[in-house]
């Protein structure tokens, strides 16, 4: 079944506290990124990614990090979470213009 | 800059109704325009996809139309159900890296 995992689903945690979401699909997409949603703003891209160690940054890229080392894979990486990245966040893969998203994850940064 | 509105932003009916949410673009480049389901703190669905030379798509009690010339998509929902209570969401997808741009949604409650 063709799906984009993320993980974990829900996460907890303390300001300053390195976490890392993961996301994989099994598309073989080129093409992934990274959303968050939050109430009155949308959605709005945080990196995208168009290929193997091809990143570039999106809309509200501070405080994030990605990575692109396999084409499966597109972690999102906090290196020192704030409380204004509690947030619920999607990963996508895109092909011919067609998102395809994961569950999301709801962070909470206390 | 691609802007995307979604009227109106919450809509209630009764069950039975046929209904129209509305999706408009400042931006007639786009690519593609998708319209998503997302239930209470849940994932995105996605419905349907007119990719830009098409007019319209039809999946099951959906519809969706897209005028490009007037950056206007419609999303028609036949014989509304109680389980088509969700917030609707469309979004275009523009630009060299293909972002998508979100309107708010709509959030729809059908009502027994």
């Amino acid at each position: 079944e063709a799906q984009v995992t993320q993980n974990p689903r829900y996460l907890i945690t303390v300001t300053g506290k390195k976490l890392t979401v993961t996301c994989s699909q099994n598309m073989n997409h080129e093409y992934m990124s990274w959303y968050r949603q939050d109430p009155g703003l949308g959605l709005r891209q945080i990196y995208y990614s168009m290929n193997v160690e091809v990143t570039d940054k999106g809309d509200v890229p501070e405080g994030y990090k990605v990575s692109r080392k396999e084409k499966r894979n597109f972690p999102l990486i906090l290196e020192s979470p704030s409380p204004n990245q509690t947030s619920l966040y999607f990963c996508a893969s895109h092909l011919q213009g067609e998102a395809f998203f994961g569950q999301g994850t709801r962070l909470t940064v206390v | 800059k691609q802007e995307v509105t979604q009227i109106p932003a919450a809509l209630s009916v009764p069950e039975g109704e046929n209904l129209v949410l509305n999706c408009s673009f400042t931006d007639s480049a786009i690519y593609n325009l998708q319209w998503f389901r997302q239930d209470p703190g849940k994932g995105l669905t996605s419905l349907l996809l007119i990719q830009s030379s098409q007019r319209e798509q039809t999946s099951g009690r959906l519809n969706a139309s897209l005028d490009k010339s007037s950056g206007r998509s419609t999303l028609y929902i036949a014989a509304s159900q109680p389980g088509d209570s969700a917030t609707y969401l469309c979004a275009v997808i523009a630009g060299n890296n293909r972002k998508l741009i979100w309107g708010l949604g709509t959030s729809l409650a059908v009502n027994p």
